[in-house]
């Protein structure tokens, strides 16, 4: 069965600084996904990876994707206050059940 | 373009009450998921159905019930409520299908209380 780790699952930095959040999965899979939630509130998309060597951005934000090492990892880069929220990544297995399982998310706090 | 509808928004309920749930995808998307969401068990996949045929299942008992409409509309139902239900449900769609990146799209979710 699938498994996602995410670590650290918290993380408080201040503005400015950069960090790395990693997301580990157990079995073979050449999708994932990375979520924004907000408290309260529902499930962004930020990224679509979907094949080994995938590197995407948007802002201060970059994923990527090693399929052969099953990694992905959510860079932030010179953090804002903004970028504060949960961040989940998720992945659909190659074989088995076709349902998008979740990593148990990393609450990111940034403070001024 | 609307995006993923759920409704209610927030509903309470007693214990051994049931509950129902309604999820209207984005237009053209045939694949609508559900999932529950609780600070002890994170994010665990309930169901999924495509075309009005539920595809997969999770591991939920039988309480948990679903179905999909010709136009792709979405209901889940719980019945005999148990405190342990109180979620946030998310409804998800998505393409799904020959090309499609299987990205989810997701609701505002159904705040479930049960007391």
């Amino acid at each position: 069965e699938l498994k996602v780790e995410q670590n650290p699952l918290f993380l408080s930095m201040q503005e400015g600084k950069n960090y790395t959040i990693y997301c580990n999965y157990s079995t073979t899979s050449d999708r994932l996904y990375w979520y924004r939630q907000d408290p309260g509130k529902s499930l962004e998309s930020l990224f679509v990876l979907l094949s080994n060597g995938a590197v995407k951005q948007e802002g201060r934000l970059m994923a990527s994707l090693d399929t052969k090492a099953r990694l992905s990892t959510l860079h932030i880069t010179a953090a804002v206050h903004d970028l504060s929220a949960t961040y989940f990544c998720a992945v659909f297995p190659i074989q088995g059940a076709q349902k998008l399982v979740f990593g148990q998310g990393t609450r990111l706090t940034i403070n001024p | 373009k609307a995006g993923v509808t759920q409704t209610p928004r927030y509903l309470i309920k007693t214990r051994g009450q049931q509950v129902t749930l309604s999820c209207s995808p984005i237009s053209g998307h045939r694949s609508v998921s559900w999932y529950q969401q609780t600070p002890g068990q994170g994010l665990q996949f309930l169901f999924e159905y495509f075309s009005e045929t539920q595809r997969n299942k999770g591991n939920f008992p039988g309480r948990f019930s679903g179905r999909q409409f010709s136009n792709s509309r979405s209901e889940m139902n719980v019945s005999t409520l148990e405190l342990g239900d109180s979620a946030l449900y998310l409804c998800a769609s998505s393409l799904a299908g020959g090309g499609s990146t299987g990205e989810l799209f997701f609701g505002e979710g159904s705040r479930l209380t049960v007391l």
